[in-house]
């Protein structure tokens, strides 16, 4: 079984849109990150979140941790053709070591 | 400054062939990952190391895999014999400090066909 569910699984959207992808769990964690991965390549982090109900903006990314720390968020604001990836969230909780990725969101941004 | 070093980048082998994957962490970081990832199952922990000790290893498949870090600069994934099924992209990453709220960094991967 999967420790974190993202949601979509993928997204294919054009340039401007605004979009929302989520990451839930029925645990709770310490910690969570969202990282990017472009194709040959590997995940690289965008941004971490510690507390609950924490915001971060990264320019046009914004993440927000839930209240519960069991879920977050990423919306993406006027999206770009190089937006396009794999958005991959990935949690620690506190008996573990490391950190468990969810599948991820492909998304993909035409002009 | 050089991020993860993983190497072969990709590699094509016959089902039964031993298979070794290797990896240099980024220098001063102390643990080290290793991920496969399918589109099937995501990215998977297979192992992790602190201070070149095996930390969990649960997550590696079957007694066909084994990893090794004989010092803080390199580490190797060896499967054999290997099977179709082990066809993958296989990720090396490092940390500074474990793996709570800290950074990992990723290799480029290496991508493996078994044909």
């Amino acid at each position: 079984t999967q420790l974190l569910e993202q949601s979509p699984q993928f997204l294919s959207i054009q340039e401007g849109e605004n979009l929302t992808v989520y990451c839930n769990s029925s645990s709770v964690f310490s910690s969570l990150q969202w990282y990017r991965q472009e194709p040959g390549e590997g995940p690289v982090l965008l941004v971490t979140v510690v507390t609950g109900g924490e915001v971060k903006k990264l320019k046009r990314l914004t993440f927000q941790f839930g209240d519960a720390r069991k879920d977050s968020s990423l919306h993406i604001t006027a999206a770009q053709p190089g937006d396009t990836g794999l958005y991959l969230c990935a949690g620690k909780t506190n008996s573990g070591y490391a950190l468990n990725f969810g599948k991820g969101t492909s998304l993909l941004v035409t002009p | 400054d050089a991020g993860v070093i993983q190497s072969p980048r990709h590699e094509v082998t016959e089902m039964g062939q031993e298979v070794t994957l290797r990896c240099k962490p980024i220098s001063g970081h102390n643990s080290l990952f290793w991920y496969r990832q399918t589109m099937m199952r995501g990215l998977e922990l297979l192992i992790y190391f602190n201070n070149n000790v095996p930390i969990d290893d649960s997550g590696m498949p079957e007694d066909r895999f084994s990893a090794k870090m004989p010092n803080a600069s390199f580490s190797t994934l060896k499967i054999q014999p290997s099977e179709p099924r082990d066809s993958a992209v296989y990720f090396c990453a490092s940390s500074p400090q474990g793996a709570g709220g800290n950074t990992i960094y990723f290799g480029e991967g290496s991508w493996l066909t078994v044909v």
